[in-house]
């Protein structure tokens, strides 16, 4: 039973350019959630989906920032001109229910930007 | 406002000894809480979670403590191994979303 899947691993981007992180649910999960974290700190919610939902986008930025995740395929994090300041470590957690159950984490994406 | 933070950055234990990592909380309202161990380089990872009707749950070498009258939270890890070495975070339910802490690094030297 594979877990959370993300990639890539690792993602350098220059400034000005597109980023896409992708999250592949476990199996049976129905429910993602993006986490954003910074060297030496907590994760920070960013985003909370359903297919074909976004359910709670509050700790996205307001520009440059999207989230989907289709009926078919990944859920994707699209980060659009990127700025030095996105460099982070991206996590995906997938659940099979709403918030009430634990979240199981991806190995992450760690977005580069020189 | 809200938030989740832990009293000690680092903690050093030896090998063998009892960890214990604490971890505030200020929203009187959340009733469900998790810890997480994170590894260097991997995903956080579940170790326990606790509901707020409950003030202690045991799981495999680990118990977590909840005291909801001065909002604390704590991870007691057992016998410490150099495995246990990570960063642990502690983690609030809040509607739909995890409010992490900032983490609390364990080293275990032998």
């Amino acid at each position: 039973n594979a877990g959370v899947m993300q990639n890539p691993r690792h993602l350098v981007r220059r400034r000005g350019q597109e980023a896409r992180l992708r999250c592949s649910p476990m199996k049976g999960h129905s429910h993602v959630y993006w986490y954003r974290q910074l060297p030496e700190e907590g994760l920070k919610f960013m985003v909370y989906l359903q297919k074909e939902n976004i359910i709670d986008e509050s700790g996205m930025p307001k520009e440059r920032f999207s989230a989907e995740f289709p009926k078919e395929g990944p859920s994707i994090l699209r980060i659009q001109q990127v700025v030095r300041g996105d460099s982070a470590a991206y996590f995906c957690a997938s659940s099979p229910r709403d918030g009430t159950y634990e979240q199981y984490f991806g190995p992450g994406t760690r977005l580069t930007v020189t | 406002g809200e938030s989740v933070g832990l009293h000690l950055p680092t903690l050093s234990v030896q090998e063998g000894d009892n960890s214990i990592i604490n971890c505030a909380y200020s929203n009187s309202a959340s009733d469900y809480f998790i810890w997480y161990k994170q590894e260097s380089g991997k995903g956080p990872q579940f170790i326990i979670d606790i509901r707020s009707n409950m003030d202690k749950r045991q799981g495999q070498r680990v118990t977590v403590l909840l005291n909801k009258t001065v909002k604390h939270l704590s991870l007691q890890i057992a016998a410490t191994q150099p495995g246990d070495s990570a960063v642990y975070f502690c983690a609030e339910k809040k509607t739909d979303k995890l409010i992490f802490g900032t983490g609390t690094r364990l080293q275990v030297f032998p």
